[in-house]
């Protein structure tokens, strides 16, 4: 099966940072998802990539997938409080529509 | 963009009643929904496919008996958990996928304690 692994696990930055989530996969990505999640709420879908070497951004945040497709990576520049949370890829399997999901990455900024 | 509803939010129950939890996708179509189970500082683990008009499909490890789940229209699904003990106790989120977008949304949860 498809495992997902995020670094790091937990981050803490100042306000006005820039920063950088990492999901790697143990196997081929055929479609990766970026979620961001507060403590005891659901997910915010925030962006899906499938091609080798896509990216795309919305507002500060912007995420690639590499040319392998074996890697993921979110960016966010000059953070501020309202981008904490707990940040999840996810990746679909090849059959049955399910995902599988990383441990999650715990962003706190610090105003 | 898409909705999915849960209810209820949260829920306390007594150990040996059973709860029921409703995942609505309110303005799509979905023919498969997901439920999965969340602890404390832990991923979403996956634990059954609900398909409309069909029997869930369970992931390993999971007690088909004890987590019922009910697919009954193509915006409802229902999971219900049987006899629930303390250790059931979790956040409980369902995902929708339409038939029509690649996308998954997810509901906003449900937190399930049992005393």
């Amino acid at each position: 099966s498809q495992e997902l692994e995020q670094s790091p696990q937990s981050l803490i930055v100042q306000e006005g940072k820039n920063l950088t989530i990492n999901c790697t996969s143990s196997k081929t990505l055929y479609g990766l998802y970026w979620y961001k999640q507060k403590y005891g709420e659901g997910l915010i879908f925030l962006m899906m990539l499938q091609k080798g070497g896509e990216e795309k951004s919305h507002e500060k945040i912007t995420a690639k997938l590499d040319e392998k497709k074996q890697q993921s990576s979110l960016h966010i520049t000059a953070s501020q409080p309202s981008h904490a949370g707990i940040y999840l890829c996810g990746a679909d399997n090849t059959n049955a529509g399910k995902s599988t999901f990383g441990d999650g990455t715990t962003l706190t900024v610090k105003p | 963009g898409a909705v999915v509803s849960q209810h209820p939010s949260r829920v306390i129950c007594k150990s040996g009643t059973s709860v029921k939890i409703e995942c609505r996708s309110l303005d799509f179509q979905a023919t498969t929904m997901f439920w999965y189970r969340q602890f404390p500082k832990k991923s979403l683990m996956l634990m059954a496919t609900s398909n409309e008009g069909s029997k869930a499909t369970y992931e390993q490890g999971v007690e088909k008996d004890k987590f019922l789940i009910n697919h009954a229209s193509l915006t409802l699904s229902t999971l219900t958990v049987t006899s629930a003990h303390p250790e059931d106790s979790s956040f409980y989120i369902c995902s929708a996928r339409s038939t029509r977008a690649y996308e998954q949304y997810f509901g906003p949860g449900t937190r399930l304690t049992v005393t």
